[in-house]
């Protein structure tokens, strides 16, 4: 797996507004999907791992969809609050037993009260 | 409680020196890496050790070299600093098996001068 992209590069929403952006990624050798949350000045944080095509994930208002045929990923907020700000990124691996992420560039979402 | 720590947090140096950043984890994982943000904001992985050995190894200069005492510590060395050196420097740690989610250290901002 070496391409990953995601969009948009950046986002600005109104707080209460839903969002969402995707991760493309090659579909050959795939074998899971990470999404992080990254905030500014902090370390990178595990939202959701996926593995099975059409697998969805949530938590809170947050979730993440999986097509693994297409070689895609969805991300969704509903009802953007001020603290959603953070770069989201996703990360594709392959079946390598190194356990090798690919980290797309990142979506950069901004959320104004 | 702080699962995997880096230090230092900052480390500025002058071109030519030698430095070590070291990372511990305490979540008992046995898989730990060392990632590089680029100046596009692209993590990308340097290295990984697996219970002491040696599984990643991407292309970077010779002049890093990583060094695992135990499976909770990965210390990252860099012989002769140079200016392209400067960027921040992340430690990670997962446990064996895939999909291996990953825990990030707070990042270490080396800067040569």
């Amino acid at each position: 797996i070496l391409n990953v992209e995601q969009s948009p590069q950046s986002l600005h929403v109104q707080e209460g507004d839903s969002t969402n952006f995707t991760c493309s990624f090659p579909s050959s050798n795939f074998y899971a999907l990470h999404w992080y949350r990254w905030e500014t000045a902090k370390s990178p944080e595990a939202l959701f791992v996926m593995t099975l095509n059409g697998d969805e994930k949530k938590k809170g208002r947050i979730s993440a969809t999986l097509n693994t045929k297409e070689g895609y990923s969805y991300l969704y907020i509903k009802g953007s609050q001020p603290e959603d700000s953070a770069t989201y990124l996703c990360a594709p691996h392959g079946s390598s037993n190194t356990g090798k992420l690919i980290f797309g560039q990142g979506t950069t979402l901004q959320v104004k009260p | 409680d702080t699962a995997v720590s880096q230090t230092p947090k900052y480390l500025v140096t002058q071109m030519g020196n030698d430095k070590s950043i070291k990372c511990e984890q305490n979540l008992g994982h046995d898989t730990m890496y060392w990632y590089k943000q680029d100046s596009k904001k692209f993590l990308k992985i340097m290295f990984s050790y697996n219970n002491k050995e040696l599984i990643i190894n991407e292309t970077v200069p010779n002049r890093f070299s990583p060094k695992s005492p135990d499976k909770a510590h990965l210390n990252l060395h860099i012989n002769s600093l140079e200016l392209g050196d400067s960027a921040v420097y992340f430690c990670a740690s997962s446990q064996g098996g895939l999909p291996n989610e990953q825990f990030f250290g707070p990042g270490t901002r080396l800067t040569v001068l």
